[in-house]
């Protein structure tokens, strides 16, 4: 089984701010099989990147890159709505399928 | 527009069991590999199970392998998961999910049903 490990757990910024966030896998994860989600209080999670393409309606401040076990997710200029926990999940050609523990990007 | 509304969720004791369904709409549901996916209370995502379009194709994390099954009825474009044996850590908010390219991505989720396993 891959496992992904997130960092930071937390991430306190401002507005405007540029947002960081690292997913680390145990083992080489193909680019193209490395996704990363949104989650809001109280939602379903809701897709953002799958490699470095943005799913239907995600702006483009948003932004993937990375490739075997390092991946990072950027938001270039965080919104009010930014303000979320994020988590990044391979799906390779084999499962389980697995996600990361999560980061939470909370206003400073 | 793409909907999936998960039901049958509520409180069940250890041991127990409970079938979670999911009513999708707006998409061909026919034409889509389906996911599970739980959310422990004030925890991360965990992978649960994935069916195929033509249900040829079922995976389970070694977590649920032998006590949960996923199906599906195409004519009823609605999705399942029938969850025996049921444990505490069984608890979780459990999202359908639809899959992309058959695989464990998951491109838009129902809004959760909530089980809690506990005497």
């Amino acid at each position: 089984e891959i496992v992904l490990t997130q960092s930071p757990g937390t991430l306190s910024l401002s507005r405007g701010e540029r947002a960081t966030l690292s997913c680390r896998a145990s083992q080489s994860v193909s680019s193209s099989y490395l996704a990363w989600y949104q989650q809001k209080p109280g939602q379903a999670p809701r897709l953002l990147m799958y490699g470095a393409s943005r799913a239907t309606g995600i702006p483009d401040r948003f932004s993937g890159s990375g490739s075997g076990t390092d991946f990072t997710l950027t938001i270039s200029r965080l919104e009010a709505e930014d303000f979320a926990v994020y988590f990044c999940q391979q799906y390779g050609s084999s499962p389980p399928w697995t996600f990361g523990q999560g980061t939470k990007v909370e206003i400073k | 527009e793409v909907q999936l509304v998960e039901s049958g969720g509520g409180l069940v004791q250890p041991g127990g069991s409970l079938r979670l369904s999911c009513v999708t709409s707006g998409f061909t549901f026919s034409a889509f590999s389906m996911n599970w996916v739980r959310q422990a209370p004030g925890k991360g995502l965990e992978w649960v199970s994935h069916i195929s379009a033509a249900s040829s194709t079922l995976y389970y994390a070694d977590s649920v392998k032998g006590r949960f099954t996923i199906s599906r009825d195409n004519a009823k474009n609605s999705l399942y998961l029938q969850m025996d044996s049921l444990r505490a850590e069984d608890t979780a908010v459990y999202y359908c999910a639809r899959a992309t390219f058959a695989s464990g991505r998951s491109d838009y989720w129902g809004q959760g049903a909530l089980v809690t396993v506990s005497s």
